[in-house]
């Protein structure tokens, strides 16, 4: 089946640097993307996301870049800290049916460590 | 504002006994999911309400794993009997989710119950 999937399955950077995490979609019919973030004994907990009729949203320190030409999608971590040292999953959200209820897919998550 | 509430937060059984975890969603939020999360993976849905009416179960292992949203407030999700395939962390989220909506709703995760199976 369609499945969204991640590029690097670890990232190292040191305190300060910026973090890039990819993450490839197959499925065009893909109406909105989400980042999650996971730590350790704890629940996804949402980041930032994006509609598929945009190409890049801004929050605090992080920016979502959406390329529907290539399926692809990225989180960018400005001054990356050791507190963001966790698990980021990328997932896609789909209407099934032509159903206003939504459904996500989880791709595999790529671990982040962030050295002081 | 209170989180999704899950327990318990750790069970072990033996193969072939049963298990239900229970959910506590956000006051107010109409969708709840229950979502499967092995090791290394990201988590996989298995089962989504609307209020207390399924919406999607297509991904749910009917055979031996079932799930209730009685009120639509609190769920429970049972497996009977568990497999050692079964082990995994088993994430709660709610959304407020309303039907007339035709985007994405933002789903607030629970901790997780991770469940060993032996």
């Amino acid at each position: 089946g369609e499945s969204v999937g991640l590029h690097l399955p670890t990232l190292s950077v040191q305190e300060g640097d910026n973090s890039i995490i990819n993450c490839a979609y197959s499925n065009s019919a893909s109406d909105y993307f989400i980042w999650y973030k996971q730590e350790s004994g704890k629940g996804p907990q949402f980041i930032i996301d994006i509609r598929s009729n945009m190409d890049k949203r801004q929050g605090q320190r992080v920016t979502v870049l959406l390329n529907k030409t290539v399926k692809h999608l990225s989180l960018q971590i400005a001054a990356t800290q050791p507190g963001d040292s966790a698990v980021y999953f990328c997932a896609e959200n789909t209407h099934a049916g032509g159903t206003s209820y939504g459904k996500l897919t989880f791709g595999q998550g790529t671990i982040l460590t962030v050295h002081p | 504002e209170a989180g999704v509430a899950q327990s318990p937060r750790y069970k072990i059984i033996e193969k072939r006994q049963s298990v239900a975890f229970w959910c506590n969603p956000i006051s107010g939020h109409a969708t709840l999911y229950w979502y499967q999360q092995i090791l290394g993976q990201g988590p996989k849905l298995l089962i989504q309400f609307q209020n207390n009416g399924v919406v999607d179960d297509s991904q749910l292992p009917k055979d031996r794993f079932s799930a209730e949203r009685l009120k639509g407030v609190d769920s429970t999700l049972k497996i009977q009997p568990a497999k050692l395939e079964d082990s995994a962390v088993y994430l709660c989220a709610s959304s407020p989710g309303t039907s007339g909506r035709r985007y994405y709703n933002e789903q607030f995760f629970g901790p997780g119950t991770r469940l060993t199976v032996l």
